[in-house]
């Protein structure tokens, strides 16, 4: 089972930041945590990752709490093209496959 | 071009036959793992393969089945194929351990009539 909760879905407008949250309490300190996002019926894509400092790249933010039990993915302005499933994942340990939860399901609207 | 190639990208079969999904890892890649998602399901783990040899095994049917070659590409096959099969299978390549490695094929979409 996932170890992550996501609300099941969100809107943003576009332009706009989308901030997705994601709560991981029961993360251990030496686990990252990584973003994926799932465009309708494509492949999974790989956004970002982080352990306990903020990370940034051309994709994302990602905003992790001092007690890293949550976090949030931001995409600072948000196209129609960000519409997709984003999954928050908390690895199980460093050697078994990522294991995606239901995520969180974006919207962005014109 | 993610670099993960599968194939067929669809496919439509009858109950009880027998099918194969062929899956190229991109380059350098050591693991593929292969996942199934259907309408009402998320992404759900199936198997891992590391460099030829079974890793890690999810929520694998037994009517199901899958290998790595010596030249890495993997091939999943499903037999006995029943309606509830129908769904979008997808592979993915990384470099063991690397969990922001993972990339991922557009997948086969399988139909089951």
């Amino acid at each position: 089972d996932a170890k992550t909760t996501q609300p099941p879905s969100m809107d943003c407008a576009e332009g706009r930041a989308a901030n997705l949250p994601c709560n991981h309490s029961t993360i251990s300190g030496n686990e990252y945590m990584y973003w994926y996002r799932q465009i309708h019926s494509q492949g999974p894509q790989y956004i970002i990752h982080g352990l306990k400092n903020n990370e940034t790249n051309e994709m994302a933010s990602l905003i992790i709490t001092e007690d890293r039990k949550s976090s949030t993915l931001i995409l600072p302005h948000a196209t129609l093209r960000d519409t997709a499933v984003y999954y928050c994942i908390d690895p199980f340990s460093g050697n078994t496959p990522l294991v995606f939860g239901k995520g969180t399901r974006l919207s962005v609207i014109a | 071009d993610s670099g993960v190639t599968q194939t067929p990208k669809h496919l439509i079969t009858a109950t009880g036959q027998r099918v194969t999904l062929r899956c190229s890892p991109r380059s350098g890649d050591l693991s593929v793992y292969w996942y199934q998602q259907s309408l009402d399901q998320g992404l759900q783990f199936l198997i891992q393969y590391y460099n030829g040899e079974e890793r890690a095994k999810g929520n694998i049917l037994e009517r199901f089945s899958a290998q790595q070659f010596p030249d890495l590409h993997s091939e999943l096959n499903l037999s006995s194929l029943e309606l509830g099969d129908s769904a979008l299978y997808f592979c993915a390549s990384s470099v063991a351990g690397q969990y922001y490695g993972y990339t991922f094929g557009s997948g086969t979409r399988l139909t089951v009539v």
